[in-house]
């Protein structure tokens, strides 16, 4: 059974770039969340989609954007990159809600 | 607001011994309680979860303690072996589903 997919493993953008990243969840799995990871923040919640609607949002600006589509892959859009926004962003999928979430390898952004 | 404080954020051990990590969390609500692993270069590994209506939960060498009462959970690890050594995360969650983590604790194993 494939797990989670996060493409591309590494990106490297210039201040005031936008970016996307793709998650494609474990067959099965409808719901997909997004973690941002930085040494000094940790792990945050950045937002969660489940049949296509965001469900839950976490404290993370407006430039912090996502989408699930109907085969239940989903992406998250950042725009305006600030050199802050350098970290490496984490998809977990799950069945549901409240039920085992497997993460990705992840995805390292670094904004120069 | 939703917290989980983790201790300790560095722990070495010898190998053979035993490894304890503790999470308090602040949510009443919480009813779930996943621990993943995190090596070097890769996403976090879940290793063991518990429910609130569980009091504790063993898998060979792991296991996991929940107190309600004191909002405490904590993961054990017993025999560890040097492949062990990775950063261990505690998480807490309501019926959100949004996952709540700890600061993570580096584990060293000395062989």
């Amino acid at each position: 059974k494939a797990g989670v997919t996060q493409t591309p493993r590494y990106l490297i953008k210039t201040r005031g770039q936008q970016v996307t990243l793709s998650c494609s969840p474990i067959s099965g799995h409808r719901s997909v969340s997004w973690y941002q990871q930085t040494p000094g923040q940790g792990l945050q919640f950045l937002f969660e989609y489940f049949s296509e609607t965001q469900r839950n949002k976490g404290n993370f600006p407006g430039r912090f954007s996502g989408r699930q589509f109907s085969n239940s892959r989903s992406e998250m859009n950042v725009s305006t990159l600030e050199l802050g926004d350098s970290a490496l962003y984490l998809c977990a999928s799950s069945r549901e809600k409240n039920t085992e979430a497997f993460f990705g390898q992840g995805t390292r952004l670094t904004v120069v | 607001g939703e917290n989980v404080e983790q201790h300790p954020s560095t722990l070495s051990v010898q190998e053979g011994d035993s490894a304890v990590i503790k999470c308090t969390y602040s949510d009443s609500a919480s009813n779930y309680f996943p621990w993943y692993k995190q090596e070097l270069g890769k996403g976090p590994q879940l290793i063991i979860d518990i429910r609130s209506n569980v009091g504790e939960k063993k898998d060979q060498r792991i296991a996991v303690t929940l107190n309600k009462t004191a909002k405490h959970f904590s993961l054990h690890i017993t025999e560890t072996q040097p492949e062990d050594s990775a950063v261990y995360f505690c998480a807490a969650s309501t019926n959100t589903g949004k996952l709540i983590f700890g600061q993570g604790t580096t584990l060293q194993v000395k062989p």
